[in-house]
């Protein structure tokens, strides 16, 4: 069965520090990868996905992902973060047409 | 705009009553799941389909149900609600073709007292 380790659970950043958040992922075939972000009272919005081709994969709001299949990541970046950015990262892994597994989350707080 | 919308938002209900949460997807999309979300958990798999009248268990499924009859709607019982079903529900669906992303409703925080 696949699982998602998400390695940092709350994560705090001052303005304009630069964000890495963990993945990692356990499945041997194909895996199309998903990282999702969940403000405060609201509901998943996608950021950005990993289904094939460049494994550096550019999402919205300037985050951006890298595939590395050998070490069975899928890390979340952004070079400079905003107050903005506080909310909760979820990465999720699916293979085909199966239901999306999801990491238990990674709280982000960032602080002026 | 497609959209996936979720009913009731919020729902106080007692232990022991039978409760049906909504959710209705525009995408046209084929495939719908349940979570519940809870602190610590993350996402948890409640049921999803498939298609019409196709329906399976995810990973935290019992005294939860779900039918499907049409395309756009998967509703969610719970039978007979426990304290340990308040959490919030999220519904999603998604294409059956990659790269088989989900959208997400909005959420329905549900209380058992």
């Amino acid at each position: 069965a696949q699982s998602v380790s998400q390695h940092n659970h709350h994560v705090i950043l001052s303005e304009a520090a630069s964000l890495e958040l963990g993945c990692n992922y356990s499945y041997g075939g194909t895996v199309n990868l998903f990282w999702y972000v969940q403000y405060p009272g609201q509901h998943l919005q996608l950021l950005l996905k990993y289904f094939s081709g460049d494994p550096l994969v550019k999402g919205i709001k300037g985050f951006e992902a890298e595939f590395i299949k050998s070490k069975f990541s899928f890390n979340l970046r952004k070079p400079s973060v905003q107050w903005s950015d506080t909310a909760e990262y979820f990465c999720a892994v699916g293979s085909g047409n199966t239901p999306l597994v999801f990491g238990k989350g990674t709280r982000l707080s960032v602080i002026a | 705009d497609a959209e996936i919308t979720q009913s009731p938002r919020h729902k106080i209900t007692e232990t022991g009553r039978q409760v049906t949460l909504a959710c209705h997807q525009t995408w046209n999309h084929n495939n719908m799941f349940w979570y519940r979300q809870d602190l610590g958990h993350g996402l948890r798999l409640i049921h999803y389909s498939y298609g019409v009248h196709d329906t399976n268990k995810g990973e935290v499924s019992d005294g939860y149900s779900v039918s499907r009859s049409n395309t756009e709607d998967l509703p969610l019982t719970l039978e007979s609600a426990a304290s340990s079903q308040t959490s919030v529900y999220f519904c999603a669906s998604s294409e059956t073709r990659g790269p088989y992303e989900q959208y997400f409703g909005p959420g329905t925080r549900l209380t058992v007292t």
